[in-house]
């Protein structure tokens, strides 16, 4: 089975931190995936990278940044955290086309 | 940008009703439409992949049809159980290499006893 796993799952900051939320992924998957979900809002990717140092904006990159080093694992950073921050960060993977695998979620509070 | 759009956005039905909700996208450019199911507490679970118009899917009491030339799929439960409870989300899939799925909201499902 293919596994995600995000650093925490919960996480409170304070205004102006800078925030580090970490992916990894076992199945050696090219494609990785930062979105945030909102309420009535779904699910709104961030960043995505497919392949090593090789990134892409999504339809919401303000305010955020991303690293992948290494295959199996892609970082994303808040550089200031701000309120409006506050959300569930989800990370997928996938292999180049189809079905994305899911981690379980960080819900990040910002003070 | 591609614009996914699903009805209703929340759904409330008793034990054993039947009920289906409805996922439209544009049907230029299309290749596959994903849906996923996603229970509070876990991670989005992928139910269906359809790619050929007229697809239809089945897993146990849950089905799915595709229409691509009109940019539409419907997701059907039949005898909704209190443990179908969810978000269920679906996807457009341009058959992008890079991988890229456009989402839409959701439709939350809730399931009483």
């Amino acid at each position: 089975d293919v596994k995600v796993t995000q650093s925490s799952r919960y996480l409170v900051k304070r205004t102006g931190e800078k925030v580090f939320l970490e992916c990894v992924q076992d199945m050696d998957h090219e494609n990785m995936f930062w979105y945030r979900q909102d309420p009535g809002l779904g699910l709104r990717l961030i960043y995505f990278s497919y392949d090593v140092k090789m990134k892409e904006k999504g339809d919401i990159p303000e305010g955020y940044s991303v690293s992948r080093e290494k295959k199996e694992r892609f970082s994303l950073i808040l550089e200031s955290a701000s309120t409006n921050q506050t959300s569930m960060y989800l990370c997928a993977s996938s292999l180049t086309v189809n079905e994305q695998f899911f981690g379980p979620g960080t819900r990040l509070t910002v003070l | 940008i591609l614009n996914v759009e699903q009805s209703p956005q929340s759904l409330h039905v008793q034990e054993g009703d039947s009920t289906n909700f409805t996922c439209s996208f544009p049907s230029s450019n299309f290749y596959a439409l994903h849906w996923y199911r996603w229970e509070t507490a876990k991670s989005p679970e992928a139910l269906f992949v359809m790619t050929l118009n007229g697809d239809e899917k089945k897993k146990g009491r849950i089905s799915a049809t595709l229409n691509t030339k009109e940019g539409y799929s419907y997701l059907y439960i039949k005898g909704s159980q209190p443990e179908d409870s969810a978000t269920y989300l679906c996807a457009a899939d341009r058959g992008s290499t890079l991988g890229r799925l456009y989402f839409g909201r959701g439709t939350q499902l809730t399931v009483w006893p």
